[in-house]
């Protein structure tokens, strides 16, 4: 079993919904946790970062982390055409060996205009 | 923001040379660099770990003679791909972290070796 799911998509939603990404871990010593946006042959580009249970707002897009749960939300809200992306979330402890992050394998959006 | 530029974007090269791609950090001192692996629709599996002055740690499977990782500074890491073949082509990517701070990607690197 893989320490972090996610969601495998692929998610294709309308302009303007609303976009719940997900993922769980099994790994209780995760405390950072972080949602990359990936364009097509591009690197991953940070777009939020979280420590710790709770919510975190940016703009259009909310963190939600339940560690009692082991379960990480990133909502998009109005989605944009510009949003089609692949999300990958990523998590990692905080004495891990020199940082390394833990990724889910990423959800592919596609927001119709 | 944090910045980290790769270097070059795309590279084709023939079977049998090396190939060696940059890894900087533009405005924080990276103690630790990571490259990946990305195949088409694949999310990113980590090669190795690189820190600054010591040799790098491979992820298993990860052939350490193939792919050689300096990090002489605390803003550069190379990759050198060496005796590339056809199944070296891949995206390849960096990332690179500070002191306290979470990861931030390079825009990857494009390999393809005919």
């Amino acid at each position: 079993q893989k320490e972090v799911e996610q969601d495998p998509g692929p998610l294709s939603v309308p302009e303007g919904a609303i976009v719940s990404l997900n993922c769980t871990y099994s790994n209780s010593a995760f405390q950072y946790f972080m949602w990359y946006r990936q364009y097509s042959r591009k690197g991953p580009e940070l777009l939020m970062y979280t420590y710790s249970s709770g919510n975190k707002e940016d703009g259009r897009f909310t963190a939600q982390v339940d560690k009692s749960s082991k379960y990480i939300s990133l909502f998009i809200r109005d989605s944009q055409p510009s949003d089609s992306a692949t999300y990958l979330c990523a998590m990692s402890a905080r004495d891990t060996n020199a940082g390394k992050s833990t990724f889910g394998d990423g959800t592919t959006l596609t927001v119709k205009p | 923001g944090a910045v980290v530029s790769q270097h070059p974007s795309r590279v084709i090269c023939k079977s049998g040379t090396s190939v060696k791609i940059e890894c900087r950090s533009l405005d924080f001192q990276a103690t630790t660099m990571f490259w990946y692996r990305q195949f088409p629709k694949q999310s990113l599996m980590l090669m190795a770990t690189s820190n600054e002055g010591s040799k790098a740690t491979y992820e298993q499977g990860v052939e350490k003679d193939k792919f050689l990782i300096n990090h002489a500074s605390l803003t550069l890491s190379t990759l050198t791909v060496t005796s590339a073949h056809p199944e070296d082509s891949s995206f390849y990517i960096c990332s690179a972290r500070g002191s306290g701070q979470p990861l931030h990607f390079g825009n990857g690197t494009r390999l393809t070796v005919t």
